[in-house]
């Protein structure tokens, strides 16, 4: 099975800040990499497949880098909207997510 | 549009059997592949296991002894069933259509196993 490690769990941020997020995966995902946000109560949003493609409806101050076993998930500009949980999930072989990270405003 | 909706008790005593039901709509079964996935309150979510969309399955590892999933084209419909609960299972169970991972969710149903 492959595995997901995510860093850093939980980020303290001031509007306006760029903040970013790291998964790496135990083996080669070949950028089939996705990235999630989700707010209290709710189900996991889709923000970026495929390590960059943005999903209709997503902001472009997010935005996602990388390859092989290395990625990235960036926001810039961070918005009071945006204080949520994050996940990276690799669909190159099933489904892995990662622990998440808990974005915080400071 | 695109919609999913679980459904099932919200209460399972412990060793007992989880038996849910996802129902899709907006979209075919025999065109997509629906997932199921769990999250502990406060934690992170698991992916547990997918029906394709030819009708296979695949199981976390982790699971597999203990999850079946199958479904029903005719009704929309696709099932889980996993078998010896305990209360590490306690979550909220969510359904989702897959493309490039899940892209839709359902609502989730919230599953408390306990005596």
């Amino acid at each position: 099975d492959i595995q997901m490690t995510q860093s850093p769990p939980s980020l303290s941020a001031s509007l306006g800040d760029k903040v970013t997020i790291t998964c790496q995966a135990s083996q080669n995902i070949n950028k089939y990499i996705a990235w999630y946000q989700q707010k209290p109560g709710k189900a996991p949003r889709q923000l970026i497949r495929y390590t960059s493609t943005l999903v209709s409806g997503t902001p472009s101050r997010f935005s996602g880098s990388g390859s092989g076993r290395d990625y990235s998930f960036s926001i810039s500009n961070v918005e009071s909207e945006d204080i949520a949980s994050y996940y990276c999930l690799q669909y190159d072989n099933l489904n892995t997510f990662g622990a998440g990270t808990k974005l915080e405003l400071k | 549009q695109v919609q999913l909706k679980e459904s099932g008790p919200g209460l399972v005593q412990p060793s007992e059997t989880l038996s849910l039901t996802c129902t899709v709509s907006g979209f075919s079964l025999t065109s997509y592949s629906v997932s199921w996935v769990r999250q502990p309150s406060g934690k992170g979510p698991e992916w547990m296991g997918r029906m394709w969309y030819d009708g296979d399955t695949a199981y976390n590892s982790a699971l597999k002894s203990r999850l079946s999933i199958s479904r029903d084209t005719s009704k929309n419909q696709v099932f889980l069933k996993m078998n010896s609960l305990q209360t590490d299972d306690t979550g909220t169970y969510y359904c989702t259509r897959d493309r490039a991972g899940p892209d839709y969710w359902g609502q989730g149903v919230m599953v408390t196993v306990s005596s």
